[in-house]
């Protein structure tokens, strides 16, 4: 199975602010990466797929990068409506796998 | 709009068998796949497996010994089943559309395993 592995867990940010999450996978997945945000009660929804194409209705101050086995995900000037959890997910070989998650709170 | 919808039981005792029911909208089942997936305290989000638009299905090997998805598409259904239920899966359930990617997912069903 492929592992993948999010950092930071948490993370504290001012509004405003720039914010990264790191996504590593244990083997190259080629760009089937999707980033999804989960808020409290409520299931995950896709922001971004193919690593780096943006979700039809998804803000622009998301973005994601990345190859090979390194991603990330992008937050430029940080709403509050942006707290959440963030999650990574390949979907380059069965079974297909998620990051640990990373959760964003408003310093 | 495109709406998924997962309904299930709520309350399954250890041993028991599971079964949630998705019901969809907007989209035709032999279009895409469906795939189920969890979110318990112990694993986080695990992909369960998932049906084919042409009916077939894959399952992840962690539960292929006791899980069954099926759908019926004149009804705009897909079937999670899951038997031997233990305590350690007590999660929420959704149902997601997706080939690849899940582009729309369900609400999720809470499902407790307790005697």
């Amino acid at each position: 199975d492929i592992r993948m592995t999010q950092s930071p867990a948490s993370l504290s940010a001012s509004l405003g602010e720039t914010v990264n999450i790191e996504c590593l996978a244990s083997e190259d997945i080629y760009s089937d990466l999707a980033w999804y945000q989960q808020k409290p009660g409520k299931s995950p929804q896709l922001l971004i797929y193919n690593a780096n194409s943006l979700q039809n209705g998804v803000p622009s101050r998301f973005s994601g990068s990345g190859s090979g086995t390194q991603y990330s995900l992008k937050i430029n000037s940080l709403q509050s409506e942006d707290v959440a959890t963030y999650f990574c997910q390949q979907y380059n070989n069965y079974p297909r796998t998620f990051g640990g998650g990373t959760k964003l709170e408003l310093k | 709009q495109v709406q998924l919808k997962e309904t299930g039981p709520g309350l399954v005792q250890p041993t028991q068998t599971l079964s949630i029911t998705c019901t969809v909208s907007g989209f035709s089942l032999t279009s895409y796949y469906m795939q189920w997936v969890r979110q318990t305290p112990g694993k986080g989000l695990e992909w369960m497996g998932f049906i084919r638009s042409g009916g077939s299905t894959e399952y992840n090997s962690e539960f292929k010994s006791r899980l069954s998805i099926s759908r019926d598409t004149s009804k705009n259904q897909v079937f999670l089943k899951m038997n031997s239920l233990k305590t350690e899966d007590t999660g929420v359930y959704y149902c997601a559309r997706a080939h690849w990617y899940f582009d729309f997912w369900g609400p999720g069903t809470m499902v407790t395993v307790s005697s």
